[in-house]
């Protein structure tokens, strides 16, 4: 079946960096996207990997490695408005049509 | 600002009453979606519209009904739901079915919806 797991919760300190790993079961993988919710707000996009390998966009980076079904979400110099649900996101084709499936996201804390 | 805006922002109703959720994108976009996001529950696929066509259609109950009239709105007719069917409503927009394309999907802000 088709299935995204990330962690329920983090906490981090200002000015530290955090991981947020999502792992993904498909039958149709054809991308995996990452977006920032703040509570209230529209998602919104953060990054996107559809091959093996690290994308850098600024403080934020994401990994994908296709073979274990895995990804993660780097963020740098954690600030406080970084304080945010992290919503990893699979895009599935085996129907034919695109198809995208979410994780429950990951509630971000950061503490000063 | 994503670009695409949703109204009502919050909408209480009962479990007789009729009304519709509104979608438009300013983005030149050529899919539509709803979704709905629950406390502590994925976001879930509603429906996709992809050039004025219904796409997708999650096992929606029939209480849920869609209409795309153009490529720029998107409606979600409510009726006779249930109080379960509390969640905030999101309509997102991509820039359609094109082969390879990263189609990235830009949301609403949602509509937060109590249904008494």
């Amino acid at each position: 079946g088709q299935n995204i797991d990330q962690p329920t919760e983090m906490t981090a300190t200002e000015g530290a960096i955090v991981q947020i790993n999502c792992t993904y079961q498909t039958s149709g993988f054809n991308g995996l996207f990452w977006y920032q919710q703040h509570a209230g707000e529209a998602p919104t996009f953060l990054s996107y990997n559809v091959l093996d390998g690290l994308e850098e966009k600024g403080r934020f980076s994401s990994f994908l490695s296709r073979s274990k079904g895995y990804s993660y979400l780097l963020l740098k110099e954690l600030q406080m408005k970084d304080s945010a649900s992290y919503l990893c996101a699979v895009r599935d084709q085996a129907s034919g049509t695109y198809k995208y499936i979410f994780g429950t996201g990951t509630r971000l804390k950061v503490l000063a | 600002e994503t670009g695409v805006t949703q109204t009502p922002r919050h909408l209480v109703m009962g479990m007789t009453n009729k009304k519709s959720l509104k979608c438009e994108q300013h983005l030149g976009h050529n899919a539509m979606y709803w979704y709905k996001q629950s406390a502590k529950k994925p976001l879930e696929l509603m429906f996709v519209y992809s050039l004025e066509e219904r796409v997708e259609n999650n096992s929606v109950p029939s209480r849920f009904s869609p209409e795309c009239p153009n490529s720029s709105h998107l409606f979600l007719h409510l009726h006779t739901l249930q109080p379960e069917d509390s969640a905030l409503y999101l309509c997102a927009s991509s820039q359609g079915w094109t082969s390879g394309g990263q189609e990235t999907q830009y949301f609403g802000p949602g509509t937060r919806l109590l249904v008494l």
